[in-house]
């Protein structure tokens, strides 16, 4: 069946980075483009950017711009999605999402930036 | 970026009782391609979102019959038309007619 499957929960502190990976199966990677959402505590979410896994074209949410840099590897059908000089306010869990309609999700993946 | 408003904000449902919930968007979500991009998700309780509702009243593989889709423009609407102790959870809707794509900010529905 099509899912994607994120890689595991992890804890920064101010000023790291987090790459999150994005492991999509049951279907063809470079048919579908592949955003990335994200979800702080009690907020609403969050679009950050999108990757045309194709040809490796990417949009950014403004509000990410120079922190955030998505990619992909076609041969392990597998997006990624780097956030730098994290702070506090990026604890979240974050989502890949597949295509225009986001039709499947990852299960998320908990970043936790705490000193 | 198009601001996407739902009400309301939280609703308490009976079993067996229809609910709605209505998503205004600040513009007009039809394309020149002559479709509509507005979406509905359901997030269930430590779960991630799952779309139930695609281009404005198109029910995605798998969504019972009971969710259906509506509106026009910038107005449109989401009911279920009996609810179901499944239904729990978050109910988005979403834009993707431009970038960035944008949310509401969320209708928890509740079980009486």
């Amino acid at each position: 069946q099509v899912q994607l499957v994120q890689s595991g929960a992890e804890v920064k502190k101010p000023g790291a980075s987090v790459k999150v990976s994005c492991k999509a199966s049951g279907y063809t990677f470079t048919n579908y483009g592949m955003h990335w959402v994200r979800q702080a505590p009690g907020q609403r979410l969050e679009w950050m950017g999108w990757i045309n896994t194709g040809n490796g074209n990417t949009k950014y949410s403004q509000k990410f711009q120079g922190r955030v840099t998505i990619t992909r590897d076609t041969s392990a059908s597998t997006a990624y999605m780097e956030l730098s000089s994290l702070r506090s306010e990026d604890t979240a869990v974050y989502y890949c999402a597949r295509g225009r309609a986001m039709d499947v999700w990852g299960q998320g993946t908990t970043v936790t930036v705490s000193s | 970026d198009i601001v996407m408003t739902q009400t309301p904000l939280s609703l308490s449902v009976t079993p067996g009782q229809p609910a709605s919930i209505s998503c205004k968007s600040s513009q007009s979500l039809l394309h020149s391609d002559g479709k509509t991009y507005l979406y509905w998700y359901l997030q269930k309780p430590g779960q991630p979102p799952q779309l139930l509702i695609y281009e404005v009243s198109n029910r995605f593989s798998g969504v019972p019959d009971r969710f259906s889709g509506s509106g026009s423009g910038t107005d449109f609407t989401l009911k279920i038309s009996r609810v179901e102790a499944e239904d729990v959870g978050v109910y988005y809707c979403m834009q993707i007619i431009e970038l960035p794509p944008t949310f509401g900010q969320g209708t928890k529905l509740e079980i009486k």
